[in-house]
């Protein structure tokens, strides 16, 4: 079976910018979260799909958003990108969603 | 303060050596998983465990979960430099509202010397 993609893998982009990250999950899989990595706050989560609907939400502000499409496959979108944005965007899917989570290997985004 | 505490933070061993990881918490644990990362990249999966006392073990790497359910080990034996890389807990803390949510430990850095 092939992994969870991510694309794109690099993203550089300004300050009040927007952007949107995408996630396959792996196939037969219904449950993706998203999570932020930073040196400093770590893999923290930021949400979580399931079959459509948002069922969790961490503590970001209302500018990180999400979506998930009937074929499972996820975007997120952060929009008037800051500084502290910067991060390591990691997706994670699983076939339900207490079941083990498997990862994408990252979009690292850049905001200058 | 974090919810999910690993130590040490870092680790230099020499290659041959056992090592052991440590990740504690305050609360019950629903589920813990142990993941490996290589700097900037995804997180490859490890082992979960979910029962009070359950021990597994993987070519060389063996994690147990006591049986209170809020200490997890991960034991190397006979390291090598295939090991090296960050490995970071990740744990269910439970609750309805909690669905896919993982709380993560911040890591313990793994450099094996040859």
């Amino acid at each position: 079976k092939a992994g969870v993609t991510q694309t794109p893998r690099y993203l550089i982009k300004t300050r009040g910018q927007q952007v949107t990250l995408s996630c396959s999950p792996i196939s037969g899989h219904r449950s993706v979260s998203w999570y932020q990595q930073t040196p400093g706050q770590g893999l923290q989560f930021l949400f979580e799909y399931f079959s459509e609907t948002q069922r969790n939400k961490g503590n970001f502000p209302g500018r990180f958003s999400g979506r998930q499409f009937s074929n499972s496959r996820s975007e997120m979108n952060v929009s008037t990108l800051e500084l502290g944005d910067s991060a390591l965007y990691l997706c994670a899917s699983s076939r339900l969603s207490r079941d083990t989570q498997y990862f994408g290997p990252g979009t690292r985004l850049t905001v200058l | 303060s974090q919810e999910l505490e690993q130590s040490p933070q870092s680790l230099i061993v020499q290659e041959g050596k056992n090592l052991t990881i440590n990740c504690t918490s305050s609360k019950t644990l629903y589920g813990l998983y142990w993941y490996k990362q290589k700097y900037g990249e995804g997180l490859i999966f490890l082992m979960m465990l979910q029962k009070g006392g359950e021990e597994k073990s993987h070519e060389k790497i063996t994690a147990k979960l006591d049986e209170k359910k809020q200490q997890s080990s991960l034991h190397i034996t006979a390291s090598q430099p295939s090991h090296a890389g960050i490995y970071l807990c990740g744990a269910d803390i439970g609750g309805s509202g909690n669905t896919g949510k993982l709380i993560f430990g911040q890591g313990t850095t793994l450099q094996v010397k040859p």
